[in-house]
């Protein structure tokens, strides 16, 4: 049972747009959001994360919006550079467990 | 030097075998976890650690076993590894579930 989806294997975007990567939730308890960002060979590294209680958090170019009613979780990058190309995971807590998304492949075109 | 390092980065194990993927830190955090990645299916969570005389299982800990030699090193063992064990695995470390976890550069693990 996947509680945390990403129902978007792949995203193209032209470089300079912006690129919107969607992740929904089941479990109405996550209490903290969570987006990774994983360049091939090497380990996820954390980008942007949100509490439950807030429904938008902005750190330069990124922006992640939560939609509670929704159970909608999604990250804008704007404007889109090429160094953003690579798999993105969202990631849910509750208590002590995180729970990740199968992963979005961003892929920024010239 | 990564915060984060795992040994070996790649390995070819024969079906049966025993086989132990380490990981060390230097972050200074108490918590540490072992995840692996597969096609399709994101990061699950094995094992995880919060100090050294705390263990817990994750949501897929069958077929694996784990050590917390010190805070700084948590190893992650396949006591009779099988094909359906190939996978990347990952360690990582934090101070609080809720907070920046690091990662390591993963361990590519084949068994045949």
């Amino acid at each position: 049972d996947q509680q945390v989806k990403q129902n978007s294997p792949s995203l193209s975007v032209q470089e300079g747009r912006i690129s919107i990567l969607n992740c929904d939730y089941t479990n109405s308890m996550f209490d903290y959001f969570l987006w990774y960002k994983k360049y091939p060979a090497e380990g996820p590294t954390f980008l942007i994360s949100i509490s439950s209680i807030k429904d938008k958090n902005e750190d330069g170019r990124f922006t992640v919006f939560l939609n509670k009613s929704a159970k909608h979780l999604s990250l804008h990058i704007v404007p889109s550079q090429p160094g953003d190309s690579a798999v993105y995971f969202c990631a849910a807590s509750v208590g002590e467990k995180l729970t990740f998304g199968t992963g979005t492949r961003l892929t920024i075109i010239p | 030097d990564a915060d984060v390092t795992q040994t070996p980065r790649n390995r070819i194990t024969k079906t049966g075998k025993r086989i132990m993927l380490e990981c060390s830190q230097t972050k200074g955090h108490d918590r540490m976890y072992w995840y692996r990645q597969d096609p399709g299916l994101g990061l699950r969570l094995i094992y995880y650690s919060f100090d050294v005389k705390d263990i817990n299982k994750g949501e897929i800990s069958d077929g694996y076993s784990v050590s917390r030699q010190a805070q700084a090193k948590f190893s992650l063992s396949l006591e009779s590894a099988i094909p359906n064990q190939t996978a990347l695995y990952f360690c990582a470390t934090s101070d609080h579930m809720n907070t920046e976890a690091f990662f390591g550069q993963g361990t590519r693990l084949t068994v045949v």
